[in-house]
């Protein structure tokens, strides 16, 4: 069974404050990625990566900047916390082979920017 | 660039009742399609993918078959009970362009017993 790992599991931060969530997964997958869920919009890839020391932009990257030191280990970091990034982030992995490519999601981090 | 197209963002049906959720998508590619489903409190699952090679996916009583003619790949399920209530996601995969994967925003289904 997949197991992607994400912590905190919520957290409270203040405005300007920085944020770093985590993400940790045991699959030995190529790819990761952070998404963002709201209401309304669904979810939002933020950054994704296909390799240890690289990392892409997603749709919606900016405020966020992403940090993937290892294959198991992929972090989103918000430098400059506000308002309107209370969300609940969700991280993922997944093979890129043939048809072995689904995505592997965490349990979710609540995020409540204050 | 690529997106997909959920219009219904609830759905509530009583038990035994008939499914369906509309998905469209847009891509100037060779799309991989899936449906993820998300319980409360947990982070979305695959449900059911399908490829353009295979057109149609199923799984655990829901189907969905991909149209290339209207870029369409709706999901159902003939008699739907309490427990499928969740949200359920449309997403698709360009694997000849960025190969990342796209998103719907989401139909919450609740069905009433």
């Amino acid at each position: 069974e997949a197991a992607v790992t994400q912590s905190p599991r919520s957290k409270v931060a203040v405005t300007g404050g920085k944020v770093t969530l985590s993400c940790h997964q045991t699959n030995n997958h190529d790819y990761m990625y952070w998404y963002r869920q709201d209401t309304g919009h669904g979810l939002r890839l933020i950054h994704y990566s296909y390799v240890a020391d690289s990392t892409e932009k997603g749709d919606i990257p900016d405020g966020y900047k992403a940090s993937r030191p290892s294959q198991e280990n992929f972090s989103l970091i918000l430098e400059l916390a506000s308002l309107s990034q209370t969300a609940v982030y969700f991280c993922a992995s997944s093979w890129d082979r043939g048809s072995q490519n689904t995505l592997y999601f965490g349990a979710g981090t609540r995020l409540s920017v204050l | 660039g690529d997106s997909v197209i959920q219009m219904q963002g609830q759905v509530t049906l009583s038990e035994n009742d008939f499914l369906f959720i509309n998905c469209t998508y847009s891509t100037t590619g060779y799309p991989t399609l899936f449906w993820y489903v998300q319980y409360s409190g947990e982070g979305p699952q695959l449900l059911l993918q399908v490829t353009t090679a295979n057109n149609k996916g199923s799984s655990r009583g829901f189907e969905a078959t991909y149209d290339k003619g209207t870029t369409s790949f709706h999901l159902q399920k003939t008699s739907v009970q309490e427990i499928d209530s969740a949200v359920y996601y449309c997403a698709m995969r360009d694997i000849s362009n960025t190969n990342k994967v796209v998103f719907g925003t989401g139909t919450r289904l609740q069905v009433l017993p």
